[in-house]
């Protein structure tokens, strides 16, 4: 069975700090991937998708960036941490066009 | 208009209660249809696709009405685990790719 897998589950960073988020996906070859940020309280933000290794979509300008250096693996980074970018960071795969989340990461930005 | 709408919530049922959340569409493009549940501070997780005939699991009911665009979930003899955000999901297809989810309707089921 598929399964996916972030890390990691909670961070806390200083303002101007680096990011690097992994996720990465078991059970299954060349999925569609997904990064999204839900702020407190708030719905999901599409912020990245990836249909295959180097290849990555942005769905809005921001301070971030994303990698898939390999298939089953899903990179967000940063070089500079915005106070904003505190959320719960989700990624996703697709399998006949439903999607499964990971179990997200809760970044804290101070 | 946002693309994907839901019932504002938040909504506060007894157990044992019925409760239907209907959200709608703006792209008549739209293909594929789902509900998703999210327990606070978790990720969301897929209750259930909507297929166009209209589909049941359990105490689960949801429908499909692409005249109208809109799509429903009904939730019978609520439990106090169904408390979560409920999240109406639209996936389009056509001109490219585009997952929409809406902002979510909130429940909360008490005793």
């Amino acid at each position: 069975s598929q399964t996916i897998h972030q890390w990691p589950a909670t961070l806390v960073q200083p303002v101007g700090s680096p990011l690097s988020l992994e996720c990465t996906v078991e059970g299954t070859s060349n999925p569609n991937l997904y990064w999204y940020r839900q702020a407190a309280g708030r719905g999901l933000q599409l912020l990245f998708y990836s249909v295959g290794i180097g290849q990555i979509s942005s769905e809005v300008p921001q301070n971030l960036s994303a990698s898939r250096p390999q298939d089953r693996q899903f990179i967000l980074s940063s070089k500079k941490l915005l106070l904003s970018d505190s959320g719960f960071y989700l990624c996703a795969w697709e399998f006949r066009d439903t999607q499964y989340f990971g179990p997200g990461t809760r970044l804290t930005v101070l | 208009r946002k693309e994907v709408e839901q019932d504002p919530g938040p909504f506060n049922v007894p157990e044992g209660a019925t409760v239907a959340f209907n959200c709608t569409y703006s792209n008549s493009a739209s293909q594929s249809f789902f509900w998703y549940r999210q327990d606070c501070r978790k990720e969301p997780k897929l209750l259930m696709s909507v297929y166009s005939s209209g589909n049941e699991d359990g105490r689960f009911t949801a429908q499909l009405n692409r005249a109208s665009q809109y799509i429903s979930l009904l939730i019978r003899d609520s439990k106090l685990s169904d408390s979560a955000t409920y999240l109406c999901v639209v996936n389009m297809r056509t001109g490219g790719f585009k997952t929409i989810f809406g902002a979510g309707t909130r429940l909360f089921v008490k005793a």
